[in-house]
């Protein structure tokens, strides 16, 4: 496909949950970015990787989130233990420029998850 | 990152320019100023960016004022489907890589 492709779409998890969720970037593009987005809130920043390098982990809200991009391509996002603050639409996007700066952003639709 | 101040929401009529505004008091020398946007259900999108001078593109034109302390970006010609939340991000050059997104304005577009 053209662009960045997130999955599954939707999720729906029960409380305590773990879940995974994926990103399957443009080919070839090096740098690739985590969000989460609250309703009604802009996106917030969560993690980047530089290839499979995670250069910054510093927005992930709690050590129940983990994130890996073993092969320096496909991304997934685990979340331990969901809890209901964890509902969110999670955005994934990838850019080409190897620090990412800027150049444009590609952000997939997102994964909209809801603890219930 | 230096903060941006943007309207809430704004309106507009169909096929008439938009302006939308975008404070940035703080800025730095290494900023860039990006915008993005974010239609309905959908990722956000990249509109355009800017460091000194006016840009412009197929979506839209950004006008930087003299002191870059305040950017406009200006639809031409809004249609339906420009209505969408637009983010103003200053973006350091020489720090991290993220996009940090704002409150965003909400633009209406009315047939």
């Amino acid at each position: 496909g053209a662009g960045v492709s997130q999955s599954p779409r939707y999720k729906v998890a029960k409380r305590g949950q773990d879940v995974a969720l994926r990103c399957d970037p443009i080919s070839g593009h090096v740098s690739l970015f985590w969000y989460q987005q609250a309703l009604g809130q802009g996106p917030e920043f969560l993690t980047y990787f530089q290839n499979e390098a995670q250069l910054d982990k510093s927005g992930l809200p709690s050590d129940r989130f983990f994130a890996e991009r073993p092969e320096g391509s496909v991304s997934t996002l685990k979340i331990q233990r969901t809890q209901q603050e964890d509902s969110a639409v999670y955005l994934c996007a990838s850019s080409s420029n190897f620090r990412g700066m800027n150049t444009e952003a590609f952000f997939g639709q997102g994964t909209r998850l809801t603890v219930v | 990152d230096a903060k941006t101040t943007q309207p809430n929401s704004m309106e507009s009529n169909e096929e008439e320019p938009v302006h939308l505004p975008c404070n940035h008091s703080t800025i730095s020398g290494t900023d860039y100023i990006h915008w993005y946007r974010q239609l309905p259900s959908q990722g956000p999108e990249y509109v355009i960016h800017g460091l000194t001078s006016n840009v412009n593109n197929r979506m839209a034109s950004l006008a930087i004022a003299e002191d870059r302390k305040s950017s406009t970006l200006i639809l031409h010609r809004a249609t339906l489907r420009d209505a969408a939340v637009y983010y103003c991000i200053l973006r350091d050059n020489n720090a991290g890589n993220m996009l940090t997104f704002g409150g965003g304005t909400r633009l209406m577009v009315k047939p």
